[in-house]
């Protein structure tokens, strides 16, 4: 009964690579969220879907392309991987009303050597 | 614009004493405010909020927060730690004037460490 789950938990790959993490919520919710974690554990916006439209698009390079194929999924593409993606990416999901509270996935670590 | 300052990277106690944690806030409006832990490799995990209402506001696991508008604030407290209540806790806030948006601000965090 997983409530918000991403694929893969760990990803690690060469510079220069493409690949995606991948997001699934099951609790109906209308809004998806990705989430940047650094190494020292602060946590950044990146991107906010509601019902698969962009509502939030912070400044992220633009080798980051989230995609929502509806609105149960928000997936996460990111091109020509640096050293600098290196972190922890989490995605979260809430209904879309102002007292909305986000539930978090367990994340996905990415690392690029 | 909103933002939210947590001004302890570190707090420890011992177990069984009661622990604050603090978080305070600036928005142009209401500010609907949150408390998060994350346990390590872990996602974040939902404790409580403060939308309305009673300044006091009980969540899981026996936190509660107090919302205190005329210090901006909004600490997070236990009477009596707990060792696994060991963790990284963030605050956030999101401004009630935010529209869609609904873009939280998150707390750069505290680490909390209950000592036995």
């Amino acid at each position: 009964d997983t409530a918000v789950s991403q694929t893969p938990k760990y990803l690690v790959t060469q510079m220069g690579n493409d690949k995606s993490i991948k997001c699934e919520q099951n609790l109906g919710h209308d809004t998806m969220y990705w989430y940047k974690q650094d190494s020292k554990k602060f946590l950044k916006i990146m991107f906010s879907y509601n019902n698969k439209e962009l509502i939030i698009n912070e400044t992220v390079p633009n080798r980051f392309s989230p995609k929502s194929p509806d609105k149960a999924h928000l997936n996460l593409h990111i091109n020509s991987l640096e050293l600098g993606d290196s972190a922890v990416y989490f995605c979260a999901s809430s209904h879309s009303t102002d007292t909305d509270t986000q539930y978090f996935g367990p994340g996905t670590r990415l690392t690029v050597l | 614009a909103q933002s939210v300052a947590q001004p302890e990277d570190q707090v420890n106690v011992a177990e069984g004493n009661p622990l604050t944690v603090k978080c305070t806030y600036s928005v142009s409006g209401n500010p609907y405010l949150f408390w998060y832990v994350q346990y390590p490799n872990r996602g974040l995990q939902f404790l409580l909020k403060y939308i309305t209402g009673d300044n006091l506001v009980k969540g899981s696991y026996g936190f509660e927060a107090e919302f205190n508008k005329s210090q901006t604030s909004f600490h997070l407290k236990k009477p009596s730690a707990l060792v696994s209540d060991s963790a990284l806790y963030f605050c956030a806030v999101r401004d009630e004037t935010s529209g869609s948006a609904r873009q939280l601000t998150f707390g750069s965090g505290t680490q909390l460490t209950v000592l036995p």
